[in-house]
């Protein structure tokens, strides 16, 4: 499997404080994505890098920002939590933009 | 909005017999991807299925698509214990974006 690491794992936070996740690869994947998932709504993206410094939004961007400035490395982090940020975070990478992705394990959050 | 949805939401079978779920989408797509998720891990890829394609193997695993009516199917055959996870299709509608479903629950009863 890809080496893909997210940090921290658990977090609990306080509404309006700034959080950030982390998501670590060592494949040298161009694409990476951060995903959130809740119950009853599967997956959704958030957003997307297609290179270094290279990002877009998804379906479900507000209050969140990202950053890549180097491949292994996609930073997301809200900006000023909220209690509907509370969520399980996902990271994924893929070497090409049509094939499979390679997730990370999660990062439980909760904003308290 | 979510490009896929499965059904059913939830399954339950005996050890052995043949679990089926089915993926409907939206829009044309490139390529459709099925995931497993155990609880609390991450999504591991199973088997992606290209829009020129129209059915795929991969050991115990089956998947169809039919893209006249939007739609794919995922058959495990003679399941196991083992096998009891969520499944998720994932629709890549040409923009390098994987939409996915909210999934299916299996349980596989001993």
């Amino acid at each position: 499997d890809a080496g893909i690491t997210q940090s921290p794992r658990h977090k609990v936070t306080e509404t309006g404080t700034p959080v950030t996740l982390r998501c670590h690869q060592t494949e040298n994947h161009r694409y990476m994505y951060w995903y959130r998932q809740d119950p009853g709504h599967g997956l959704r993206l958030i957003h997307y890098s297609y290179g270094v410094k290279d990002t877009d939004k998804g379906e479900v961007s507000d209050g969140y920002s990202v950053s890549r400035s180097k491949t292994e490395d996609f930073l997301l982090t809200l900006e000023s939590a909220t209690s509907s940020q509370t969520s399980v975070y996902f990271c994924a990478s893929t070497p090409g933009g049509d094939e499979k992705l390679f997730f990370g394990s999660g990062t439980q959050l909760s904003v308290l | 909005s979510q490009q896929g949805e499965e059904d059913p939401q939830a399954l339950s079978i005996q050890e052995g017999e043949n679990a089926t779920m089915n993926c409907s989408y939206k829009t044309s797509i490139n390529n459709l991807q099925w995931y497993r998720q155990n609880s609390g891990r991450g999504l591991v890829h199973l088997i992606l299925i290209r829009s020129n394609e129209r059915e795929k193997h991969s050991g115990r695993l089956r998947v169809t698509l039919d893209t006249s009516k939007k739609s794919s199917s995922l058959l495990i055959t003679a399941s196991r214990a083992a096998d009891t996870a969520s499944y998720f299709c994932a629709t890549d509608a040409r923009d390098y974006k994987l939409s996915f479903g909210a999934g299916t629950t299996v349980t596989v009863r001993a």
